[in-house]
Formats: C-alpha cells, sequence, structure tokens
C-alpha cells in the first residue's frame, strides 16, 4: 500500500479554512485517497475520498494534484467542533472492500 | 445514511474470562466488516477482516483463537475476545463497508478494560 505522510500538528482560527496536506508520492493507479477524522475516544469519522478528480461533499473539499502524488483535505470554514485528529489514507481494493492502513494523522487544532 | 453501531460501548471484565463485542450496520448492508484495536495515543491497527459466510482474515501478529469473529449475518459482526488478559485492554472499533460507495463507515468503539 501506498503510505502517506501528514503533518504532525496544525493549528487554525475559528471561521477560517482550514488546509491539511497529505503526500502520496508512492500511491499507484487503481488506489483511492481516502480522509477520515477522529475525534478523541470516538470511532473515525468519514469524511471524503477520491482517486484523481478534486471532490467536494457538505463536510469538504479534496483536491489532488494532478501527478496524484499529494493531496489536500479542505474545511472552508473551520469550528472548534473540527478539532480532531485527521488521516489520510491511500486504499487498495483487496478481494472485495478496500483496506484501510491508519498513519499518525495530522492533530487539528481549532483556535477560539 | 450509513450508521453503525457498536455494543457495549464499554466493558470492564475479570482476566479469564471472554467478551463478546456486537457490530451492527443500522441502514445497509455489509458483507466486509473489519475490526480494529487501538492503543492510547496510538493509530488504529486492523486486526482482521470479516467476511459475511466466510472465515474472517487475520492480520498477521494477531490471534485467530483468541479474537474470535463471527459474521452471522449481513447487518452484523462480532468479535469475541477470549480468556481476556490485562494486555488486551483496548479500544476495539469496528467498520462496515457499504458496497453502492465503497467507503468504510465506523462504530464509535468499545473500551475495555481487563483487570
Amino acid at each position: 500500500d501506498a503510505k502517506t505522510t501528514q503533518p504532525t500538528s496544525m493549528d487554525c482560527a475559528e471561521g477560517r479554512a482550514a488546509n491539511l496536506p497529505c503526500n502520496h508520492s508512492t500511491i499507484s493507479g487503481n488506489e483511492y485517497v481516502y480522509w477520515y477524522r477522529q475525534i478523541h475516544s470516538q470511532g473515525p469519522q468519514y469524511i471524503i475520498h477520491g482517486l484523481k478528480n478534486n471532490e467536494t461533499n457538505e463536510m469538504a473539499s479534496l483536491i489532488i494534484t494532478e501527478d496524484r502524488k499529494s493531496s489536500t483535505l479542505i474545511l472552508p470554514h473551520a469550528t472548534l467542533r473540527d478539532t480532531a485528529v485527521y488521516y489520510c489514507i491511500v486504499s487498495v481494493l483487496r478481494g472485495s472492500a478496500r483496506q484501510l492502513t491508519f498513519g499518525s494523522g495530522t492533530q487539528l487544532t481549532v483556535l477560539p | 445514511g450509513a450508521v453503525v453501531s457498536q455494543h457495549p460501548s464499554w466493558v470492564i471484565c475479570k482476566s479469564g474470562t471472554s467478551v463478546k463485542i456486537e457490530c451492527r450496520s443500522l441502514d445497509f448492508q455489509a458483507t466486509t466488516m473489519f475490526w480494529y484495536r487501538q492503543f492510547p495515543k496510538q493509530s488504529l491497527m486492523l486486526m482482521a477482516t470479516s467476511n459475511e459466510g466466510s472465515k474472517a482474515t487475520y492480520e498477521q501478529g494477531v490471534e485467530k483463537d483468541k479474537f474470535l469473529i463471527n459474521h452471522a449475518s449481513l447487518t452484523l459482526s462480532t468479535l469475541t475476545v477470549t480468556s481476556a488478559h490485562p494486555e488486551d485492554s483496548s479500544f476495539y472499533i469496528c467498520s462496515a463497508v457499504k458496497s453502492s460507495t465503497d467507503t468504510q463507515y465506523f462504530g464509535p468503539g468499545t473500551r475495555l478494560t481487563v483487570l
């Protein structure tokens, strides 16, 4: 599986956009980029995923570079409740389902 | 929606006893579910893949006879920690794959404490 590299921690002011980067330089053609977040002592929450096109949903936007070696998760208007560990994961299809390998993630702290 | 529940949310047991954790997909069917374990200040580690109607696939280093997995239906998978020891104390999290979106949705987790 392609490995990902994320900053250990980031701060963001409440109401501003939070841009979380992720490097996945060894990603291969059939591997998707998934983003999840985990608030302390809870299960991970799905945010968004994509293959090569940029994606947007009600939670966030995902920008994937043309060479697919990196991506950025954008939370357009961060709130205090967005404080969490954010995981960027490159998944590969194994059998009938995509496996996720969690790294260390980025601790995002939204400051008032 | 894609809601996954786990029961119990927390459990305390004595060393040597067995504990069963249930994982249910509430509003979708899941052929595949996963079980993870998370120790304090660490990331999630995949333990096993649970497939409905077939045997689970365990990750390297995970004892299949200690962590029994049964995927009884398309909405239920169970993890039984047998002969639990204090080192099995951890946060156990399941996920269920919603095939229409090819996405894993996670349960809220179960905190196991073995005394």
